[in-house]
Formats: C-alpha cells, structure tokens, sequence
C-alpha cells in the first residue's frame, strides 16, 4: 500500500515569502507527527495530531509556525515570512493509533530559504 | 534532551554482523527502546522496538540489557545498503507524543 506522502519534495523560498508543505499519511492512521531536521541533526518534534485534534504543539520554533489537519487525514505545516534558519527538511509521519504505535515516515520536504 | 546515548560512527564489514550500541541509562519502566534508520535523502525507516525481552524480526535483532540501560541492534549479516544513520530512541508507551531522536550512529559498511 501506499506509504506517507510529502509534497513539494523541494522548496526553495526567498526570505519572507510564505510556505505551505503538505503531508499526505497512510490512508486510517489516527496520528500524525511533523518534525523538523537540520543538516547534519536528527529529527526533531515539531507537533502532533490525533485526528483533526493538534495535542501537542510544544516543538514548533516560533509562532511563524502554524499546523492543521482539518478532516483528521491530510496535513499542512505552514511557515509565515520564512528566515533563512528555516532551511531544513520538513518530515511527516503518521501511525495507526497512539503514540505507541510505529510510526511510519514519509521522504521530507527540503526548504532552503535564500 | 535526547535520553540515549550512541558512538556517532561505526564501520562493519559487508557480510558481517554490525552492532550498534545505545545507552539509556535514566529509561523508565514504561519506556520502550526503538531503532529506526535514515538512508541518505529519505526518511527514517523503522527497524525494531522492543520494552524488555530481546526482539527479533526480518530486519534485525534487538538485544536489551536485563536492567535495560543499554541495548545493541544487530543486523546479522550487512550489506552495502545498510550504509546509514541509525537512531536509538526510548519512548514512553502511552501519554507521551514526543519521539526524541538525538545524533545517532552513523554506519559505514565497507566492501
């Protein structure tokens, strides 16, 4: 079956500019994470939803930084008037159930903020 | 902060087993170990989890120490493709959302 999806794969942005990415998970997974991962670093939390609810949004950096998840299934991470420590790769990752469970990762978006 | 501890790099001979060790020495009961590995420009990919007992599955086997402050992922037999970035992650069971993931193991295997 098909696995979790990200798009753009690529983004490059002029600093300032506003950017939607978006995260397509495993069709039925309840749960869904994003985290961000800089060159080099592992990944790191950025927030998490259990349906169309946003538990927990502790990671995001700033309050550029905005998340939703509307129907409970797509979800789009959005960042307003990006700075150039933006640049990272953007991941999603959905599982079945709670936090518990596997989660399942898709490829990133990379963001390079010029 | 992350709650494991990994040797940032490692070789192994294709053909031979790799063993990667972590330390989680401050681990709660209710934490499970998890592995997952991150090939070049692709996600992270789960291995293996495992809360006390050793696992083993398609992938690899999962060794945890019996006072679980320490675990050792072991693929058997490595090949060129396991070349990664292999991350050691302890992880409540319920109630928590957050995965910290920290540096990991960078594997190198060789020809």
């Amino acid at each position: 079956g098909a696995g979790v999806s990200q798009s753009p794969r690529y983004k490059v942005a002029k600093r300032g500019q506003d950017v939607a990415l978006r995260c397509d998970p495993i069709s039925g997974h309840v749960s869904l994470f994003w985290y961000q991962q800089a060159l080099g670093q592992g990944p790191e939390f950025l927030t998490y939803f259990q349906n169309e609810a946003q538990l927990d949004k502790s990671g995001l950096p700033s309050d550029r930084f905005f998340a939703e998840r509307p129907e409970g299934s797509v979800s789009t991470l959005k960042i307003q008037r990006t700075q150039q420590e933006d640049s990272a790769v953007y991941l999603c990752a959905s599982s079945l159930a709670g936090v518990e469970e596997t989660q399942y990762f898709g490829p990133g978006t990379r963001l390079l903020v010029l | 902060d992350a709650k494991t501890t990994q040797p940032t790099s490692m070789d192994c001979a294709e053909g031979r087993a790799a063993n990667l060790p972590c330390n989680h020495s401050t681990i709660s009961g209710n934490e499970y170990v998890y592995w997952y590995r991150q090939i070049h420009s692709q996600g992270p990919q789960y291995i293996i989890h495992g809360l006390k007992n050793n696992e083993t599955n398609e992938m690899a086997s999962l060794i945890i120490t019996e006072d679980r402050k320490s675990s050792t992922l072991i693929l058997p037999h490595a090949t060129l493709r396991d070349t990664a970035v292999y991350y050691c992650i302890v992880r409540v069971a319920a109630g928590g959302f957050k995965t910290i993931f920290g540096a990991g193991t960078r594997l190198f295997v060789k020809a």
